[in-house]
């Protein structure tokens, strides 16, 4: 079956300073992968989608990027956080003709 | 107008009662539909999809309407575990899902 394994899943860090989040799936072969994020009471923001190695398309202009150096493999980054950065970022992967399944989200705080 | 709007809530209803959201999209191309669950500061989870005739899963209920750009969840005999967040999501026909904001549902004993 597929899993989808996301982290860390807690953190906090002060602005400027970088960040990488890391997402992988198993169980499945060439799926699109999604970051999202979800600000304190807010709905989910669409940042990054991906549907193949190296293919990265970005949906918000922001100091976020996104990169899927392998098959399964998807990692959101920075290289100076905001206040404005901070959120609850989900990362999700769909077959593209089906439902989403999200991994358990990483929660940043940037201070 | 907006890609999707989803009424915030709160909805506050006593166990046992009813309730329908609704959800309206405006990309015509949208050939997916999604109602999702989230708990709080939880992963949102998929509650059941929404398909052109309709469907149903127990005491939950989904339907589209293409012609008026809507879908709808409607909860019969609601459970206070029933209380959440929950979210419409359908495609934009280009690989990306868009979700509404989300609707609270508060059941009360």
């Amino acid at each position: 079956s597929q899993t989808i394994h996301q982290w860390p899943a807690t953190l906090v860090q002060p602005v400027g300073s970088p960040l990488s989040l890391e997402c992988t799936v198993e169980g499945t072969s060439n799926p699109n992968l999604y970051w999202y994020r979800q600000a304190a009471g807010r709905g989910l923001q669409l940042l990054f989608y991906s549907v193949g190695i190296g293919q990265i398309s970005s949906e918000v202009p922001q100091n976020l990027s996104a990169s899927r150096p392998q098959d399964r493999q998807f990692i959101l980054s920075s290289k100076k956080l905001l206040l404005s950065d901070s959120g609850f970022y989900l990362c999700a992967w769909s077959t593209g003709t089906g439902e989403l399944f999200f991994g358990e989200g990483s929660r940043l705080t940037v201070l | 107008r907006k890609e999707v709007e989803q009424d915030p809530g709160p909805f506050n209803v006593p166990e046992g009662a009813t309730v329908a959201f609704n959800c309206t999209y405006s990309n015509s191309a949208s050939q997916s539909f999604f109602w999702y669950r989230q708990d709080c500061r939880k992963e949102p989870k998929l509650l059941m999809s929404v398909y052109s005739s309709g469907n149903e899963d127990g005491r939950f209920t989904a339907q589209l309407n293409r012609a008026s750009q809507y879908i709808s969840l409607l909860i019969r005999d609601s459970k206070l575990s029933d209380s959440a967040t929950y979210l419409c999501v359908f495609d934009t026909g280009t690989y990306k899902y868009i979700f509404g904001t989300g609707t609270r549902l508060k059941v009360l004993a």
